[in-house]
């Protein structure tokens, strides 16, 4: 039950650029959505919850529209350290609020 | 410090030598949960528990079998391990579940290997 789908990436961005990932996810009954950041081999960290009227913290911005059924991460002037994988993460009621994860997206931010 | 930890971070068996991975944290969490990882097939769900003495099947439970007896506890037993079971594995908490403050923490992941 695959439900939340991710751009596949890698994302290759030099620093100071701007990204973005989406993220769809097929529950209509979801209710609620996070953005997850993985280092190699580490456990994943929540990086971001996502409420519907948007939210933001420095220079990471998430956005979720619902209508569609997506869920977006915008990351403002890229840092070497932002380079990890990205996962988005989905829970629904219908689904024993199982935090069901997209593949995850990788990024690299190069010098 | 508020954590989840996983023991042991690495282990190599063989095949059909029951083992168990133990998960505890130190929160009062009331919801825990064990994922696997695998490349190409992301975190996957195998058993969540909602509270003491109730548990339930994620996604991948086959050859896998849990128990909450106690809150800060949820270990992942595995009976009769076979190479498919090959993985890194998760043991993650959250406060309560459903809503967009339950932050599921994760435990630093026990990478097992099945001969």
């Amino acid at each position: 039950r695959k439900e939340v789908e991710q751009d596949p990436g890698p994302f290759n961005v030099p620093e100071g650029a701007t990204v973005a990932f989406n993220c769809t996810y097929s529950n209509s009954a979801s209710q609620s959505f996070f953005w997850y950041r993985q280092d190699c081999r580490k456990e994943p960290k929540l990086l971001m919850s996502v409420y519907s009227s948007g939210n933001e913290d420095g220079r990471f911005t998430a956005q979720l529209n619902r209508a569609s059924q997506y869920i977006s991460l915008l990351i403002r002037d890229s840092k070497l350290s932002d380079s990890a994988t990205y996962l988005c993460a989905v829970t629904a009621l219908n689904s024993g609020y199982a935090l069901n994860f997209g593949k995850g997206t990788s990024l690299l931010v190069t010098p | 410090e508020a954590q989840v930890t996983q023991n042991p971070r690495y282990l190599i068996t063989v095949t059909g030598k029951k083992l168990t991975v133990t998960c505890s944290q130190n929160m009062n969490h009331e919801y825990m949960s064990w994922y696997r990882q695998d490349p190409g097939l992301g975190l996957r769900q195998i058993y969540y528990s909602m509270n003491v003495e109730v548990t339930d099947k994620g996604d991948v439970p086959e050859g896998y079998k849990v128990s909450r007896k106690e809150k800060r506890n949820f270990p992942l037993i595995l009976e009769s391990p076979s190479p498919n079971q090959t993985s890194l594995y998760f043991c993650a908490s959250s406060f309560g579940y459903g809503t967009a403050s339950d932050e599921q923490f994760f435990g630093p992941g026990t990478r097992l290997t099945v001969l």
